[in-house]
């Protein structure tokens, strides 16, 4: 199984701000890499797959990269409904997994 | 608009059962794979079962497998997960969710619905 590490766990940031957030892939994965978003009691939202592709109806300000066993979410300015927990996932490798999620908050 | 609506949560004893089912609409629901996650407070999201379109294609994780039967009935709309002897690990918030692409599984899942929660206890 593929385990895929998020970092940091949680990111204290302020709107405006520029935040990056780390995935890592125990073993590459090639570009199969998608990224969610989840607010509390919602479910996921599909932000980017593809490792760069913005889903329909994503804002601009989302943007990925990455690819093997390296990804990173880069959102360009922060945005007050932007706080939220953020899931990377693999579907490079049988069976499909998730990270452990990275908690951005105020 | 799209829209998933999952309900047959609850509370149900160990060794018990459930039914989960899954409401589709907003689009032509037997032209997608259809998965079934399920999440507990504080991890991402773990796959438990798909099916595809035409219910030719079915997978279980490991977890589960011998123990839920995923199915859907594409007259109505609807998938539905059946859950039988059921543990404390089995207790999470299910998600029916849909694939990307149409007639194919890309695994990459654009619309979830709100969850249904399953809560095992004595």
């Amino acid at each position: 199984e593929t385990v895929m590490t998020q970092s940091p766990a949680t990111l204290s940031v302020s709107p405006g701000e520029r935040v990056s957030l780390s995935c890592s892939a125990s073993q590459s994965i090639s570009s199969s890499l998608a990224w969610y978003q989840q607010k509390p009691g919602q479910a996921p939202r599909l932000l980017i797959y593809t490792s760069s592709t913005r889903a329909t109806g994503i804002p601009a300000r989302f943007s990925g990269s990455g690819s093997g066993t390296d990804f990173t979410l880069t959102i360009s300015s922060l945005q007050s409904e932007d706080f939220a927990v953020y899931y990377c996932q693999q579907y490079n490798n049988w069976p499909l997994t998730f990270g452990g999620g990275t908690k951005v908050e105020i | 608009q799209v829209l998933l609506v999952e309900s047959g949560g609850g509370l149900v004893k160990p060794g018990g059962s459930l039914r989960l089912s899954c409401a589709a609409s907003g689009f032509t629901f037997s032209d997608y794979y259809m998965t079934w996650f399920r999440q507990t407070p504080g991890r991402g999201p773990e796959l438990v079962s798909y099916i595809s379109h035409s219910a030719t294609t079915i997978y279980y994780g490991d977890s589960v497998k011998g123990r839920f039967t995923v199915s859907r009935d594409n007259s109505k709309n609807s998938l539905y997960l059946q859950m039988s002897n059921l543990t404390a690990e089995d207790a999470a918030v299910y998600y029916c969710a849909r694939d990307r692409l149409r007639f194919s599984s890309s695994w990459v899942h654009d619309f979830w619905g709100q969850g249904s929660l399953v809560t095992v206890s004595s």
